[in-house]
């Protein structure tokens, strides 16, 4: 089976742009869920979505959205780009979600905002 | 808001138990503990998690201590590659919101 897969693998953008990621889940699996990872706040939860729906958020503001397709397929966005948004940005599938069950990680999409 | 908290780093001989440990002393009794590892230039690797009494697997095994503040990732006999950062998770639920809070990790360095 494929793992999760996450494109672009590398972005460069300049402040105030928009950008989008995209996420495929392993085969089967219905939950995604997105994380943002920097040196200095580590690892945080942005969002989960589960049947194309938001099941669960975490604390970041509204510029950071996404979506999730009929086919399971993930995209999130950031609007008016800054600085501080340049991170890692992973992804992880899982079959049901509940519970938060084993979490299947992608290699991320690293973002640079100049 | 929720801390969760380990150390920055361990030491341990390869072929040794390695035991890490992670304070989260503000868990509500519903919190889910999670433990995940990450490789270089990897996303997290799932390793073992629990609610409330001890829990193995094939990689490691978790202790959650009694009052539930506290939690300990044991690994029985360490290898090379389970050189990593360890991260301690909380699933934390509010108000039919699930939340994970991620502990600032712990580097693991294995001595040959």
């Amino acid at each position: 089976k494929a793992g999760v897969t996450q494109t672009p693998r590398y972005l460069i953008k300049t402040r105030g742009q928009q950008v989008t990621l995209s996420c495929s889940p392993i085969s089967g699996h219905r939950s995604v869920s997105w994380y943002q990872q920097t040196p200095g706040q580590g690892l945080q939860f942005l969002f989960e979505y589960f049947s194309e729906t938001q099941r669960n958020k975490g604390n970041f503001p509204g510029r950071f959205s996404g979506r999730q397709f009929s086919n399971s397929r993930s995209e999130m966005n950031v609007s008016t780009l800054e600085l501080g948004d340049s991170a890692l940005y992973l992804c992880a599938s899982s079959l049901e979600g509940q519970g938060w069950e084993k979490l299947f990680f992608g290699s991320g999409t690293q973002l640079s905002v100049l | 808001d929720a801390k969760t908290t380990q150390p920055n780093s361990m030491e341990s001989n390869e072929e040794e138990p390695v035991h890490l440990p992670c304070n989260h002393s503000t868990i509500s009794g519903t919190d889910y503990i999670h433990w995940y590892r990450q490789l270089p230039s990897q996303g997290p690797e799932y390793v073992i998690h629990g609610l409330t009494s001890n829990v193995n697997n094939r990689m490691a095994s978790l202790a959650i201590a009694e009052d539930r503040k506290s939690s300990t990732l044991i690994l029985h006999r360490a290898t090379l590659r389970d050189a990593a950062v360890y991260y301690c998770i909380r699933i934390i639920s509010n108000f039919g919101n699930e939340k994970l809070t991620f502990g600032t990790g712990t580097r693991l360095t294995i001595i040959p």
